[in-house]
């Protein structure tokens, strides 16, 4: 598709269970973020990633949170043994390049019960 | 460290009327600055950015915002309100130097009312 692509729209999932949500950017797109919305709230910025380089993990909560991408394509976001506070939508975006305007995929909206 | 206050989390305007949503940032460093538009149920959209040409943006949709340095803010407006612009309004912040990472407000839900 054109867009960017994110999987699964909803997750429904246990307090303890570990979630992975995929992302799948613009085909070109060199530069992939993942951000998170709270109800009610912006979004926070989660990671970033830049061809080959070293990802920015500045923004993970906690190291129950990692995240992966394999060259210029699909990323990972992964959430080992989730908490009540991990629900949120888990927003991705990509860009042409380093500090291009990103563009977001339609999220996921996680449940953690 | 930068940030984004987006005043009033809920604007309710007439149908043809203007849309004014707030938006003031702080930052050390010379800014870029966004609006985004979520739609029900969609993604963000990108409605305008400001990177250091010229301090009156033209968006998507109508809309349109003046970068204000000395009153760092970078406020949303609409001469005219339709039906299809009640949505959540994000504005956003970044350093625009390497990655930008946004750093983003609370958001403001726009109604329209007929």
């Amino acid at each position: 598709g054109a867009g960017v692509s994110q999987s699964p729209s909803n997750k429904v999932t246990e307090k303890g269970k570990d979630v992975e949500l995929r992302c799948d950017p613009i085909s070109g797109h060199t530069a992939l973020y993942w951000y998170r919305q709270r109800l009610g709230q912006g979004l926070e910025f989660l990671i970033y990633f830049q061809g080959n380089s070293a990802p920015d993990k500045s923004g993970l909560p906690s190291d129950r949170f990692s995240a992966e991408r394999t060259g210029e394509s699909v990323s990972t976001l992964t959430i080992q043994r989730t908490q009540q506070e991990d629900s949120a939508v888990y927003l991705c975006a990509s860009s042409l390049a380093d500090g291009g305007t990103q563009y977001f995929g339609p999220g996921t909206r996680l449940l953690v019960l | 460290a930068q940030s984004v206050t987006q005043l009033g989390s809920h604007v309710s305007v007439s149908e043809g009327a203007l849309v004014l949503l707030r938006c003031n940032y702080s930052s050390s460093v010379p800014p870029y600055l966004f609006w985004y538009v979520q739609y029900p149920n969609q993604g963000l959209q990108l409605l305008l950015k400001y990177t250091s040409a010229a301090t009156l943006v033209k968006g998507i949709n109508g809309f349109e915002a003046e970068f204000k340095k000395s009153e760092t803010s970078f406020h949303l407006t609409k001469p005219s309100a339709h039906m299809r612009d009640a949505a959540e309004y994000f504005c956003a912040v970044s350093d625009g130097q390497g990655a930008q990472k946004l750093v983003f407000g609370q958001g403001t839900r726009l109604t329209i009312n007929p």
